[in-house]
């Protein structure tokens, strides 16, 4: 199986800071590394999928980059409401895996 | 308006089955691979199982294989877990989630909103 290994685990950011989380794949997948944003008590929603491709509605605050192995999820100006755990998933061979999560916080 | 509805979590003791379901609604259900993700209590997210559109190929996390079986009816824009032999470390929240492909990879589109599986004696 494919490990996917996110860092940091948590971060604390101030309103307006650029936040870049980051995440490793164990062996190539490509572009196939999609990112999630989980609020508390909700369900998961795509933000990025193909590594940089941004989905319909999500802000444009949110970009994401890379290929291979490693991967960049940036948040260029960190909002109140961007408060979240983010997740990567690749998406390139079953089983599909996760990341451990990074739980983004503001000071 | 993509909606998906998961039903039929609850309290089962060890050893025991429950059935789930995901209802359907906004989209061509029988053009899509469908997922189920749980997320364990405080816990990050696992891919559990997904099917193909015409039910025709199957694929499971390793930890349930022989366990949980997915299923679906396009006809009711539904999807299945059926769970079997369930144990304590399966109690988490499931998600159904409507995969899209990309290129030779996909991504979770969208997501239900969950149901709880606690697994307890």
């Amino acid at each position: 199986d494919i490990q996917m290994t996110q860092s940091p685990s948590s971060l604390s950011a101030s309103v307006g800071d650029r936040v870049t989380v980051t995440c490793r794949a164990s062996q190539s997948i490509s572009i196939y590394l999609n990112w999630y944003q989980q609020k508390p008590g909700k369900a998961p929603k795509l933000l990025i999928y193909g590594a940089s491709s941004l989905r319909g509605g999500v802000s444009s605050r949110f970009s994401g980059s890379g290929s291979g192995t490693d991967f960049t999820l940036t948040i260029s100006s960190l909002q109140p409401e961007d408060v979240a755990t983010y997740y990567c998933q690749q998406g390139y061979t079953t089983p599909w895996t996760f990341g451990q999560g990074t739980k983004v916080e503001v000071k | 308006e993509v909606q998906l509805v998961e039903s039929g979590g609850g309290l089962v003791q060890p050893g025991g089955s429950l059935r789930l379901s995901c209802a359907a609604s906004g989209f061509t259900f029988r053009n899509y691979w469908m997922t189920w993700v749980r997320q364990a209590p405080g816990k990050g997210l696992e891919w559990v199982a997904m099917i193909r559109q015409d039910g025709s190929e199957k694929y499971y996390v390793d930890s349930v294989k022989g366990r949980f079986t997915i299923s679906r009816d396009n006809a009711m824009n539904s999807l299945y877990l059926q769970m079997n032999s369930l144990r304590v470390e399966d109690t988490a929240v499931y998600f159904c989630a409507r995969s899209q492909d990309y290129g030779s990879g996909g991504y979770l589109a969208d997501w239900g909103q969950g149901t709880l599986v606690t697994v307890s004696s």
